[in-house]
């Protein structure tokens, strides 16, 4: 099975601050036919999750463009570029890759300095 | 507007079952696979079933395989989820969602609490 690791589970962040968040996989997200099902998501107290990011770095439409997403492979990040107050709660990695089973990371929170 | 709406969580008692709906509208149901996630007090994400654009093929982690059936009725843009032998451990809410266009749309969820 697929295990997908976030680093930090928890990052602390002054209003401005720029972070990135890892998420590295136990298999290669790389399907045969050409994409990466790897995704991140956003909950925000209370809510439901949000898609942010799609297939490693395409913007979901709506979604502020100082969030980006890189990587290939087993290794993927997201990027806040300023970070605001709307933008806090839990970040989740997902994907999609394996046979549609799919498996989410443990969730990273971005809280507040 | 896209919408899902759970419905059919609540309280049962241990080795009972219960019934989940999601009633879809704003976007051709039929056209995407979809998913139930679940996520338990305090917790995670964690995948428990999808079902393919027909509901032919369906998939299931090992934690309810054999126990929790996913089907769906294109006709009525309706996601169901058969939960059977439930155990302390399904306690959760549960929320459909879309993995078919990378999971973009999610409903308000529905508690689903197991206990004596």
């Amino acid at each position: 099975d697929v295990v997908l690791t976030q680093t930090p589970p928890t990052l602390s962040a002054t209003i401005g601050q720029s972070v990135s968040i890892s998420c590295r996989s136990s298999q290669s997200l790389l399907h045969s036919n050409g994409n990466t099902y790897l995704h991140w998501l956003l909950q925000r107290p209370g809510q439901s999750p949000q898609l942010l990011i799609y297939l490693v770095s395409r913007l979901e439409s709506g979604v502020p463009n100082r969030f980006s997403g890189s990587g290939s492979g087993t290794d993927f990040t997201l990027k806040i570029s300023g970070v605001e107050a709307e933008d806090l709660g839990v970040y989740y990695c997902v994907q999609g890759t394996h046979a549609l089973m799919y498996t989410f990371g443990a969730g990273t929170k971005l809280e507040l300095k | 507007e896209v919408q899902l709406v759970e419905s059919g969580g609540g309280l049962v008692q241990p080795g009972r079952s219960l019934k989940l709906s999601c009633a879809a509208s704003g976007f051709t149901f039929s056209n995407y696979y979809m998913a139930w996630v679940r996520q338990a007090p305090k917790k995670g994400l964690e995948w428990v079933a999808t079902i393919s654009t027909s509901g032919s093929r369906t998939y299931y982690p090992d934690s309810v395989k054999g126990r929790f059936t996913i089907s769906r009725d294109n006709a009525k843009s309706s996601l169901y989820l058969q939960m059977n032998s439930l155990k302390s451990e399904d306690t959760a809410t549960y929320y459909c969602a879309s993995p078919g266009n990378w999971f973009a749309y999610w409903g308000q969820g529905t508690l689903v609490t197991v206990s004596s």
